[in-house]
């Protein structure tokens, strides 16, 4: 799998958008990108998925530029809920099919103030 | 529809005891991952489980450290001889066919003293 580089931790107010970059200069043709979070004491929860351009759900947008060597997550409007750690995971979904695998780096470790 | 269940949720053992870890995947799953998760690090594969069988175990510690999955019942990871590294947060994942998204279970806490 890519390896990928994020920030390790952030802070933000609440009501404020926060974008989280992560580079990923070594993703490969078929490779989706994946964003998890987690908050302290519980498993991992899938956030988005994408391959190219912009994804939107009810939760977040993720910004992928064309050469996609990095990826941007965007929480509109945090609350202090969603102080937690973000993963950006590389490959764990390809255009042919999903690893059973998935590795985590570290993370970043957004903290969300009033 | 329940998620996955972890059980224990904290389990604290002394050196050189063994310690068993559950975990019961969502219905309709029949493949496990099992992922350690050191403090302050990600997550780290350790095994993947289909009923009855390992498919892939190259995460797995070779000494001390166990997997099953039976035909009935949850899957259990099972820690010999504990050790103080071993503590960590233990997380289990199932899906519902190889090829589809894991969902994670809320993890065991281990701590060995």
């Amino acid at each position: 799998l890519a390896k990928t580089t994020q920030p390790i931790s952030m802070d933000s107010y609440e009501g404020q958008e926060v974008n989280i970059t992560c580079s990923h200069n070594n993703i490969a043709t078929n490779d989706y990108i994946t964003w998890y979070q987690q908050f302290p004491s519980q498993g991992p929860r899938f956030i988005i998925q994408g391959y190219k351009t912009k994804v939107t759900n009810e939760v977040a947008s993720l910004f992928i530029p064309a050469d996609r060597k990095s990826s941007t997550l965007s929480l509109p409007r945090v609350s202090l809920s969603d102080t937690a750690v973000y993963y950006c995971l590389v490959g764990a979904r390809t255009l042919t099919g999903t690893a059973s695998k998935l590795t985590f780096g570290t993370g970043t470790r957004l903290q969300v103030t009033l | 529809n329940a998620g996955v269940m972890q059980n224990p949720r904290h389990l604290v053992r002394r050196r050189g005891q063994e310690a068993r870890l559950r975990c019961s995947p969502m219905k309709g799953h029949s493949h496990v991952y099992w992922y350690r998760q050191l403090p302050e690090e990600g997550l780290k594969f350790m095994v993947y489980l289909q009923k009855e069988n390992i498919i892939d175990e190259s995460g797995m510690p070779k000494e001390r450290f166990s997997a099953e999955f039976p035909k009935e019942g949850p899957s259990i990871l099972r820690i010999q001889q504990v050790v103080r590294g071993d503590s960590a947060a233990y997380f289990c994942a199932s899906s519902r066919d190889r090829d589809e998204w894991q969902f994670f279970g809320p993890g065991t806490r281990l701590t060995v003293l």
